[in-house]
């Protein structure tokens, strides 16, 4: 089984819709990080948490909310989606005192 | 504005050519990282490099980290079918532990 899995994988929805999408991890990782990509940007820190009471904004917050539910799962919801929302959104984690980040599959999201 | 820029964006080579990749930025990094992605899933780690001037092999990839830590490359020696992807790098920038900045990637085809 996968160590981190997102859902849903691919999601298409109209704007101003609300949409949620979900991380779960079975690494035992405290930090776990939401980016999204798109073609030529690389990816894009949009938030990031340390443990489950710590929640911080990256580069591209604005639009966006996350919840950390518990160590393991960490959502991130579009409370009113929008077209140039649509991007491949990843789920990260890593352990304190490291670096390296092990990404979950994606999820597609296109809003119409 | 990008921090870490890659080059070339794209490239499309041969079975058996060599190929280098860029990552240059004004920044310093206190590590940096290459990651491989492939269509459909998250980026995965290949190398960290933490020492100016540190080079690591890891079979026909050659990694080199900047002696001022504000660069590095990768290069691939005889590319095979199987290294095409989507090569990211990403670093971590001195007091902003965990937090990963990414490169705007570069998309290899190697053909047979």
């Amino acid at each position: 089984d996968a160590d981190v899995t997102q859902t849903p994988r691919n999601r298409i929805t109209k704007t101003g819709k609300r949409i949620m999408l979900e991380c779960s991890q079975t690494k035992g990782h405290d930090r776990m990080y939401w980016y999204r990509q798109d073609p030529g940007l690389g990816l894009q820190l949009i938030y990031y948490s340390f443990d489950v009471k710590d929640i911080n904004k990256g580069e591209i917050s604005d639009g966006y909310s996350v919840s950390r539910q518990a160590q393991a799962k960490f959502s991130l919801s579009l409370e009113s989606a929008i077209p140039n929302q649509t991007a491949l959104y990843f789920c990260a984690t890593s352990e304190g005192g490291t670096d390296t980040q092990y990404f979950g599959p994606g999820t597609r999201l296109t809003v119409l | 504005t990008q921090l870490l820029e890659q080059s070339p964006q794209f490239l499309s080579i041969q079975e058996g050519e060599n190929l280098t990749v860029y990552c240059n930025s004004s920044s310093v990094f206190s590590s940096l990282q290459w990651y491989r992605q492939e269509p459909g899933e998250g980026p995965v780690l290949l190398v960290t490099v933490v020492t100016g001037g540190e080079v690591k092999k890891l079979k026909r990839l050659t990694f080199q980290f900047g002696d001022a830590r504000k660069d590095s490359s990768l290069h691939i020696t005889a590319a095979q079918p199987g290294d095409t992807g989507l090569y990211l790098c990403a670093g971590v920038r001195t007091g902003t532990a965990s937090k990963l900045t990414f490169g705007t990637g570069t998309r290899l085809q190697v053909t047979l």
